[in-house]
């Protein structure tokens, strides 16, 4: 069965330092997501991906962000200068559609550390 | 603005009785879905079950069904016949049609325990 991969499972950075997290997104989907859970909190939405640009992005997804789309394959998520607070799982999810009823796929996630 | 709203942070059951996760929401779109994810202890998210805003029917899958009451705005999960690995936290979400990227929106979730 198809599935979304993330690489790696767990990052461990210094704040300030710049850290990309990768995603392999279900290869017939054309939707594809970030979403963040601080421990012990919900899952947050922060930015949304089709034809090669955002087409939506929370107000947590600030100028510290970016995603990119490199080849027909991968999707990544970069923080140019990590805090603390970015601490967090970051999960990729894809989907074929962005309809209402259309279910995305999550990734395992990213546990990212900033020390 | 979309809320999804899930207000038992724990819940206990004993195995193999059946148990209810509430799920409130609240939206000005007519047209949405719902859905339950999983997140066990090792972290992943897996998805349950979907209701879309229009079905007639309560949507079923296995032991999970989804009491959809529209006038009421509530989705909750029923989880039957409960087993050890339901242990978990359960995750109302929602996804409108005209939200612009198709962004699920979660609700804080509820830790099922699941008793022997």
């Amino acid at each position: 069965e198809p599935e979304v991969t993330q690489t790696p499972s767990h990052q461990v950075t210094q704040m300030g330092q710049e850290v990309i997290l990768r995603c392999v997104p279900i290869s017939n989907h054309l939707y594809f997501y970030w979403y963040r859970q601080i421990l012990g909190q919900k899952v947050e939405f922060l930015v949304s991906f089709y034809n090669n640009e955002i087409s939506e992005k929370s107000e947590i997804f600030d100028d510290q962000f970016s995603v990119e789309r490199p080849d027909g394959s991968n999707f990544t998520l970069k923080i140019r200068s990590t805090k603390l607070e970015d601490s967090a799982m970051y999960f990729c999810a894809s989907s074929a559609l962005g309809s209402s009823y259309n279910e995305q796929f999550f990734g395992p996630g990213t546990r990212l550390t900033v020390l | 603005a979309q809320k999804i709203t899930q207000t038992q942070p724990g819940m206990f059951v004993q195995e193999k009785e059946a148990v209810t996760l509430d799920c409130t929401y609240d939206t000005s779109d007519p047209s949405y879905g719902l859905f339950w994810y999983k997140q066990p202890s090792s972290g992943e998210m897996i998805f349950l079950i979907y209701q879309g805003s229009y079905d007639q029917q309560n949507a079923t899958e296995g032991r999970y069904s989804l009491n959809f009451q529209k006038a009421r705005k509530s989705a909750n999960l029923v989880i039957s016949a409960s087993q050890l690995g339901d242990s978990a936290m359960y995750f109302c979400a929602m996804r409108e049609v005209y939200n612009q990227g198709g962004k699920l929106i979660f609700g804080q979730g509820t830790e099922l325990s699941v008793k022997p």
